[in-house]
């Protein structure tokens, strides 16, 4: 059974760090990985999305990794900003399944 | 872009009375639906696949006649959750499989959650 685990637990940093989020999987026949942000009481926003095939992937000042072979993904978040405070999880979607499995989340908070 | 509409976004109501959520995907077609719950501080634990036109798949320790679950069209699945109690009171999410179009396949996408308070 795929597991999924996200270290650190909890991340404090000044604003303007760059800052590193990993994740790890058990089972590296994925399909894809996704990261999420997750803000207080709220849903779940999709940031990323990388396919087994990829490496890496960029949106903005984020950019994630992905080495399948290893079980491992980081989430790469630069100039971080007060903004950037929220639960952020990761996501994995097995080969042949539809359903995704979590990891139990980072949380990050950006101080001005 | 693909979207996933959550109805209601927050709802409180008694012990013993039964609340429904629903889902639809809005610019796509979804044979498939997921209904997670996510417990304060906690990540989202998966508790039922829901396909159109069958009985849902249930993970081990939900309760099936508890958590109801219906996918009667491809864009809707509801989840009613019958004889709420305390224990209940939770944030429920569901997201639906894209199968193209909008909402591009082997992607999962999210609504934007209910919560859920019994008193």
């Amino acid at each position: 059974k795929q597991e999924v685990t996200q270290i650190p637990a909890a991340l404090s940093v000044p604003e303007g760090e760059n800052l590193v989020l990993n994740c790890s999987f058990t089972d590296s026949a994925i399909y894809n990985l996704q990261w999420f942000r997750q803000d207080p009481g709220k849903g779940l926003t999709s940031l990323l999305l990388i396919q087994s095939s990829q490496r890496e992937q960029t949106s903005g000042r984020l950019n994630a990794s992905l080495d399948k072979s290893s079980g491992r993904s980081t989430l790469y978040i630069a100039a971080s900003q007060p903004g950037d405070s929220a639960t952020y999880l990761c996501a994995v979607r097995d080969s042949g399944y539809s359903t995704l499995t979590f990891g139990k989340g980072t949380m990050l908070l950006v101080s001005p | 872009g693909a979207v996933v509409s959550q109805h209601p976004s927050w709802v409180i109501c008694k012990s013993g009375t039964s609340v429904k959520i629903e889902c639809r995907s809005l610019d796509f077609q979804a044979t498939t639906m997921f209904w997670y719950r996510q417990f304060p501080k906690q990540s989202l634990m998966l508790m039922a696949t829901s396909n159109e036109g069958s009985k849902a798949t249930y993970e081990q320790g939900v309760e099936k006649d508890k958590f109801l679950i219906n996918h009667a069209s491809l864009t809707l699945s509801t989840l009613t959750v019958t004889s709420a109690h305390p224990e209940d009171s939770s944030f429920y999410i569901c997201s639906a499989d894209g199968t193209g179009g909008s909402g591009a396949k082997n992607i999962q996408y999210f609504g934007a959650g209910t919560r859920l308070s019994v008193l």
